[in-house]
C-alpha cells in the first residue's frame, strides 16, 4: 500500500525559480528520503532525513520534516533545466523491517 | 554512474515465458534490492538479499524469486509471464543490511515487455 503520497502531482516553473514538493504519509516514521529520477532511467538519492531532524540541507535543496503532521517538503532553490525529473518521497516505517515505501512521485519540469 | 549494472536493458517477450534479470552491485556493497515501476502500481519493492540470504520481502509475486549469488550479483527470475508484469524492473544495493536505513543505489533498470 501506499506510504507517501506527493504533491503536487505535476509541477511546471520558470528556470530560477523555487520549486516545492510536498510529501504525506500515514505511519510513524524511522526516517524519510528524497530521490530523484530522470525519464525512464534509475533513482538516484537525494537526502536522508531522520524522524528526529526537522531540517536538513544539500546544496541547492532543503528538506523539512514535521511528523506531528506527517508531513515533509522538498524544496529546490535556483531551478536549473538539469532539475527536470521525478522526485519521490520514500519512507521507512518504525518498527517495521526497513522496507522503503515510495509515493508516486511529482513530476517537475523546468521551463527555460 | 551508480555503480550498479543491470542486463539486459530492454526485454521482449511473450505472455507465459520466463525470463531473468541480473544485477551486479557496487563494489563492497552486500545487499540487493528489487523493485519494479509500472505506470499504475508506482514503484514497489519487492525483495532485499543481504550476503546470500533473504532478508525482507515486499509485493513480490509467487511466480518471481530472485536469489544473491556468493559473489554477489542477484538474479530476478520471472515465469508464467503477464501482460501485466511489463514495467522497469530496477535493482539497488547498499553497503550493509539496514534497508531503508542507508543509501541504496539503483541500476539503470531493465524495461521488459510482455506482448
Amino acid at each position: 500500500s501506499q506510504q507517501g503520497e506527493e504533491d503536487p502531482q505535476a509541477l511546471s516553473i520558470q528556470e530560477g525559480e523555487n520549486a516545492t514538493m510536498n510529501c504525506s504519509y500515514k505511519t510513524s516514521i524511522n526516517n524519510l528520503q528524497w530521490y530523484r529520477q530522470n525519464s525512464g532511467r534509475g533513482l538516484v538519492h537525494l537526502i536522508l532525513i531522520r524522524s528526529n531532524e526537522r531540517e536538513k540541507h544539500s546544496g541547492r535543496l532543503r528538506v523539512t520534516l514535521d511528523t506531528s503532521k506527517k508531513s515533509s517538503s522538498l524544496l529546490i532553490t535556483a531551478s536549473r533545466a538539469a532539475d527536470t525529473a521525478s522526485y519521490f518521497c520514500a519512507t521507512v516505517r518504525r518498527n517495521r523491517d526497513d522496507k522503503i515505501i515510495f509515493g508516486k512521485g511529482t513530476r517537475l519540469h523546468i521551463l527555460p | 554512474d551508480s555503480g550498479v549494472t543491470q542486463t539486459p536493458k530492454h526485454l521482449i517477450t511473450a505472455t507465459g515465458q520466463r525470463v531473468t534479470l541480473r544485477c551486479s552491485p557496487r563494489s563492497g556493497d552486500l545487499s540487493v534490492y528489487w523493485y519494479q515501476q509500472s505506470l499504475d502500481q508506482g514503484l514497489q519493492f519487492l525483495i532485499h538479499y543481504y550476503n546470500g540470504e533473504e532478508r525482507a520481502k515486499g509485493n513480490i509475486l509467487e511466480r518471481f524469486s530472485a536469489q544473491q549469488f556468493p559473489d554477489l550479483h542477484s538474479e530476478l527470475n520471472l515465469s508464467s509471464l503477464e501482460l501485466g508484469d511489463s514495467a522497469l524492473y530496477f535493482c539497488a544495493s547498499s553497503t550493509g543490511a539496514l534497508g531503508g536505513q542507508e543509501t541504496q543505489y539503483f541500476g539503470p533498470g531493465t524495461r521488459l515487455l510482455v506482448l
